[in-house]
């Protein structure tokens, strides 16, 4: 069974203060492992998507990496609308059929940005 | 691109109704969706995965016949909560995909359904 474990549960940072989220996976052959923000109230807002060990993607102050066992997400210099529950989904390659696309969720960390 | 429209984004209703949600892929053509419930401060669990044409492949413990699904066209699914109870009460999500490899899904911005 595919699982995604997350921590920090919650992480409170000052503005500027830069730091990282940890999504821990075990799956049955990685197809790709996928960061979403999700805002109170709101459905997840994809950030991006990673393949293989080694890789790595950015957006403004985000970066995530991959390895063979978990992926960060770092943070640079965050800013108070960087708030959000950051969500981590593994999508396994054995994944075919009726079952196509489907994505296991960790349980997120809800950061907090203090200006 | 990629916008996932959800309708209702808030229901309240009383116990014994049906109640239907609409999840719409606004500028693509979604082969495949899926659909969500998420508890306050859990994550989402995937409740069935919907495919154009065919019938919903439901997750293990969901009652197929409680939560109606039907994909009818690529752009249009449908949940409906069959004679709801407060124990359905919760935040249901959607989200669409084309069933290309490694496609991300875009997720609509959920339904709170409250039954009284």
């Amino acid at each position: 069974e595919d699982q995604v474990t997350q921590s920090p549960e919650a992480l409170r940072l000052q503005e500027g203060e830069s730091s990282s989220l940890n999504c821990s996976y075990t799956v049955s052959g990685l197809r790709g492992l996928f960061w979403y923000r999700q805002d109170p109230g709101k459905g997840p807002e994809f950030l991006f998507t990673l393949y293989s060990a080694g890789e790595e993607k950015e957006k403004e102050r985000l970066k995530a990496t991959l390895t063979k066992k978990e992926s960060f997400l770092h943070i640079t210099a965050p800013k108070p609308e960087d708030s959000a529950t950051y969500l981590c989904a593994v999508q396994a390659r054995g994944a075919g059929g009726t079952s196509y696309g489907k994505l296991t969720f960790g349980q997120g960390t809800i950061l907090t940005v203090h200006p | 691109g990629a916008v996932v429209s959800q309708h209702p984004s808030w229901v309240i209703c009383k116990s014994g109704t049906s109640v239907k949600i609409e999840c719409r892929s606004l500028d693509f053509q979604a082969t495949t969706m899926f659909w969500y419930r998420q508890f306050p401060k859990q994550s989402l669990m995937l409740m069935a995965t919907s495919n154009e044409g065919s019938k919903a492949t439901y997750e293990q413990g969901v009652e197929k016949d409680k939560f109606l699904i039907n994909h009818a066209s690529l752009t249009l699914s449908t949940l409906t909560v069959t004679s709801a109870h407060p124990e359905d009460s919760s935040f249901y999500i959607c989200s669409a995909s084309l069933q290309v490899l490694n496609q991300p899904q875009h997720f609509g911005d959920g339904t709170r359904l409250s039954i009284l």
